[in-house]
């Protein structure tokens, strides 16, 4: 069965950093794209970022060029995302999922929330 | 990038009658590359739809997606008390993906 599972979120200050983890189980990572998504409290869902089955190739939203950092390690079976100059802005439930099309696969989400 | 505009922002509907959900694009979606999601709270979203018009496995035929270019729908033949939730539209024609603002069908 297909399962991801992220972690890594919480609290943090306005310009701090947070890194989160997707842990992928029950398919073979590295023959798949994974994208980021996130969706802010009352709000509508936002593509994030997505990366190339091998990394060679990442994407983002233009609102977190610069700051988030995605990658993957197929070996450990993860996907992450490193955020940097997090704003109140980014304050969202942050989902992996499987493939840069769409999506038939989903984590349950980590909160993060940017507040001082 | 591709703004996807969907309509209404909310409909409000009763057990066996009919949905239908617009999303339109602010320019035509390559090859058809729109899909729907179903999302109810503290759950991640659901796909129903790819392409268009394909369904996800699982996914019960009283849904049903059709349009091209600029202009895609979303049917649901026959409401069931779960189908009452928050629908999406999505493109993955051209990057950035994005994603429509969402309908939301209550129950009347």
């Amino acid at each position: 069965e297909v399962q991801l599972v992220e972690s890594g979120g919480g609290l943090v200050q306005p310009g701090g950093s947070l890194r989160l983890s997707c842990a992928a189980s029950g398919f073979t990572l590295s023959t798949y794209w994974m994208s980021w998504v996130r969706q802010a409290p009352g709000k509508g869902l936002e593509w994030v970022a997505n990366i190339k089955e091998d990394g060679s190739e990442k994407y983002y939203v233009d609102s977190v060029k610069g700051r988030f950092t995605i990658s993957r390690d197929n070996a450990k079976n993860s996907l992450y995302l490193q955020m940097n100059s997090l704003r109140a802005e980014d304050t969202a439930v942050y989902y992996c999922a499987r493939g840069s099309h769409y999506h038939l696969w989903w984590g349950q989400g980590t909160l993060v929330t940017v507040s001082s | 990038e591709v703004v996807l505009t969907q309509s209404p922002a909310t409909l409000s509907l009763s057990p066996g009658e009919r949905a239908t959900l617009s999303c339109g694009a602010s320019q035509s979606v390559s090859s058809s590359y729109l899909a729907w999601y179903q999302e109810k709270p503290g759950l991640a979203p659901r796909l129903l739809i790819y392409d268009a018009s394909s369904r996800a496995t699982g996914i019960p035929d009283r849904f049903s997606g059709s349009g091209s270019g600029t202009d895609f729908t979303l049917t649901i033949t026959r409401l069931e008390p779960e189908d009452f939730a928050v629908y999406y539209c999505q493109q993955y024609g051209s990057s950035p993906r994005t994603f429509g603002q969402g309908t939301k069908l209550e129950i009347k």
